[in-house]
């Protein structure tokens, strides 16, 4: 029963560097998303995905590139990290038609860029 | 755009009092669902109760409910009895319903940090 799930749960990099967020879900969920939560500004949305192979911009996309090549993964980049990208990142996933509705969580990946 | 507002940055409550969390809404739609999430410390998000806009009836989940106002776009959290294990941040959260619109996501508002006191 994994549900969704990030790797890594903890990262540090240096500015400049590039790194890859992974998440997997197995219920066959159509949407999956990416958000990242920063005090005070709840979760903001920065890229999602309706389906495989389909993209787009969230409400903070700048700094960030994403693919979703099999429906069960969507994956986060980075290519130079900056300090301002300092963050707890979240993959959800939910279905499309809007039965059932709710989106599933990860458990988060906390990111510190020095 | 919609817009998720929570105006209550914290609130504490003592074991079993009860303690209402407030959240309004922005929304030129008729179809949406409404939800509260529970961020506890170990950041793990949970859905707490969800509520679709076509049912007058308020959702209720045990221990928690809540007060649905449509046409005052508001949708607050009553939490009765409350435990040491209710103590976590909580978000509210809106979906729109129409297909072609903006149903692919969740917008959230900024959360509320519950404390609770023994």
């Amino acid at each position: 029963n994994a549900g969704v799930t990030q790797t890594p749960k903890f990262r540090v990099l240096k500015t400049g560097q590039s790194m890859t967020l992974l998440c997997a879900q197995d219920m066959n969920h159509e949407y999956m998303y990416w958000y990242r939560q920063d005090p005070g500004m709840g979760l903001r949305l920065i890229h999602y995905s309706v389906g495989e192979g389909t993209t787009a911009k969230g409400e903070v996309p700048d700094g960030y590139n994403v693919s979703r090549l099999k429906k069960q993964n969507f994956l986060l980049g980075l290519e130079s990290a900056a300090p301002s990208q300092t963050s707890v990142y979240f993959c959800a996933s939910s279905y499309g038609r809007p039965s059932g509705t709710e989106a599933f969580f990860g458990q988060g990946t906390r990111l510190t860029v020095v | 755009a919609q817009t998720v507002t929570q105006s209550q940055p914290e609130m504490s409550v003592q074991e079993a009092e009860t303690v209402t969390l407030s959240c309004t809404y922005d929304t030129s739609e008729s179809d949406y669902y409404l939800f509260w999430y529970k961020q506890p410390p170990s950041r793990q998000m949970i859905l707490v109760i969800r509520q679709e806009a076509y049912k007058q009836q308020n959702a209720t989940e045990n221990r928690f409910s809540v007060n649905f106002q449509k046409a005052a776009k508001s949708f607050s959290l009553k939490i009765s009895d409350s435990q040491l294990g209710d103590a976590a941040m909580y978000f509210c959260a809106y979906r729109s319903l129409n297909s072609g619109g903006s149903n692919y996501k969740l917008t959230f508002g900024k959360g509320t940090l519950l404390t609770v006191n023994p």
